[in-house]
C-alpha cells in the first residue's frame, strides 16, 4: 500500500539553524512528490515539487530512490518559516490520486 | 479566480444529525478532492473525483459518509448521522489533469460534534 511517513509531529529550531523536515514514502511505483506548507491563517499550499528541482523561499528537497526519502531542507531558518509542512505523494497508479503524511509543525525560535 | 470555495466555514452540530459540507472548485480543474485533517492522523484522503465522477473513495470511513459531484463546479461531502469522532477540518480541493500539477486547496470547513 502506498503510504507518506513524516515521522516528527513538532521540530523546533532556533533563528539561523539548518532544519530538515523528514519524509518518507512507501510506493512500487514512480513517485511524484512534493511538499505542501500550511502557514497560521492560509490555506494548503504548494511549496515545491520535485520534478522541477527548484528552491523555494530557501528549500530544497531532494528525492531518493533508494531510501525512499524526500527531506525537505533549509541551511538557515527564518522565523517566518513556521508552519505546518506536509509530505505528499501522487501520481498513484498512473492516475492523479494524492495521499500526504501527517505533518511536521515547524518552530522557529527567535 | 477565487479560488476554491467551500462552506460552511464553520459548524457545530449536534451527534446524530446530518452535515452536509460544499464545495466549489477553481473553474477548469478536472479533478476534486475531500481531505480531512485532524491531529492524531493529520490529512487523509476521503475520496476523489475526475470530470464528476468518483474515481476512489476508499478512504471514506464507512457509510455515514457519502459524497456527490453533480456537476463540475460543485461537490458535497455528507455525514449522516454524525459522531463526535467526526470533529474534524473538511478540505476540498481541485486540480487539473496532467503530471506533477498543483493541488489548490479551499480553506476548510471546520466541524464540531457535540
Amino acid at each position: 500500500a502506498q503510504r507518506v511517513t513524516q515521522p516528527e509531529k513538532l521540530l523546533s529550531v532556533f533563528k539561523g539553524a539548518p532544519v530538515e523536515l523528514k519524509c518518507n514514502y512507501s510506493y512500487s511505483g514512480s513517485p511524484e512528490l512534493f511538499w505542501y506548507v500550511q502557514y497560521s491563517r492560509q490555506r494548503l499550499q504548494l511549496l515545491l515539487r520535485h520534478i522541477s528541482r527548484e528552491s523555494i523561499k530557501g528549500f530544497t528537497a531532494d528525492l531518493n530512490k533508494g531510501e525512499t526519502s524526500f527531506h525537505l531542507k533549509k541551511p538557515f531558518a527564518q522565523e517566518e518559516d513556521s508552519a505546518m509542512y506536509y509530505c505528499a505523494l501522487s501520481g498513484i497508479s498512473g492516475g492523479f490520486k494524492t495521499i500526504f503524511g501527517a505533518g511536521t509543525r515547524l518552530f522557529v525560535k527567535a | 479566480d477565487a479560488g476554491v470555495i467551500q462552506s460552511p466555514r464553520h459548524e457545530v452540530t449536534e451527534m446524530g444529525q446530518e452535515v452536509t459540507l460544499r464545495c466549489k472548485p477553481i473553474s477548469g480543474h478536472d479533478y476534486l478532492f475531500w481531505y480531512r485533517q485532524t491531529m492524531m492522523r493529520g490529512l487523509e484522503l476521503l475520496i476523489y473525483f475526475n470530470n464528476n465522477v468518483p474515481i476512489d473513495d476508499s478512504g471514506m470511513p464507512e457509510d455515514r459518509f457519502s459524497a456527490k459531484m453533480p456537476n463540475a463546479s460543485f461537490s458535497t461531502l455528507k455525514i449522516q448521522p454524525s459522531e463526535p469522532r467526526d470533529s474534524a477540518v473538511y478540505f476540498c480541493a481541485s486540480s487539473w489533469t496532467g503530471p506533477g500539477n498543483t493541488i489548490y486547496f479551499g480553506e476548510g470547513s471546520w466541524l464540531t460534534v457535540v
